[in-house]
């Protein structure tokens, strides 16, 4: 069954560092999205990404951070300096067709740790 | 915007009990309702979802949950939980701009 895959599972870096977590996602799909979870709190939305531009994003989602979609199967999120408070796991998800009826499916994460 | 609340920060059951996980949501359109199982350090499962049609939905690993539009809630049901159950679960509806908001989970935690 394909799934959604995230690179790398963990990233530790340095306060003021540049970030960039990858995603691959389900390869016939359209929509792709970013989600958040600080430890121990909700998953929180961070941004939908459709037809190579944003579709939507949330108050989180402020100019530290971009998304691209490189070539046809990556999807990034960078964080251009990272704080303390974006140590979170951050979720990949796609989803195959326009209308909200259809599943985002979710990729295992990754820790991102900021010292 | 659409939103969720979880009541239950933490629900501990026996193996073997019935479970049910409450959901209530706030939205202003028909909502489309899904229920995900997070595992400790692991990411986001599928159980189950509701978009129309019959009410009571079935999902994966003997769970189900049913939609009460008068009541705004979608809450997750199993009649004999097991060890392996035991893990984070979160209530999320989808509204028409793509976004998912998640409620802030229910930790289920299984005794012996």
């Amino acid at each position: 069954e394909p799934e959604v895959t995230q690179t790398p599972s963990h990233q530790v870096t340095q306060m003021g560092q540049e970030v960039i977590l990858r995603c691959v996602p389900i390869s016939n799909h359209l929509y792709f999205y970013w989600y958040r979870q600080i430890l121990g709190q909700k998953v929180e939305f961070l941004v939908s990404f459709y037809n190579n531009e944003i579709s939507e994003k949330s108050e989180i989602f402020d100019d530290q951070f971009s998304v691209e979609r490189p070539d046809g199967s990556n999807f990034t999120l960078k964080i251009r300096s990272t704080k303390l408070e974006d140590s979170a796991m951050y979720f990949c998800a796609s989803k195959g067709r326009g209308a909200s009826m259809d599943t985002q499916y979710f990729g295992p994460g990754t820790r991102l740790t900021v010292l | 915007a659409q939103s969720v609340t979880q009541p239950d920060i933490h629900i501990t059951v026996s193996e073997g009990a019935s479970l049910e996980l409450r959901c209530n949501y706030s939205y202003g359109a028909t909502p489309y309702l899904f229920w995900y199982v997070q595992s400790p350090g692991q990411g986001l499962q599928l159980l189950l979802k509701y978009f129309s049609g019959d009410t009571l939905v079935q999902g994966i690993k003997g769970f189900e949950a049913e939609f009460k539009r008068s009541q705004s809630s979608f809450n997750l049901r199993k009649p004999s939980v097991h060890w392996s159950d035991a893990a984070e679960y979160f209530c999320a509806v989808a509204g028409n701009n793509n976004d998912m908001r998640f409620g802030a989970g229910t930790r289920l935690t299984v005794k012996p």
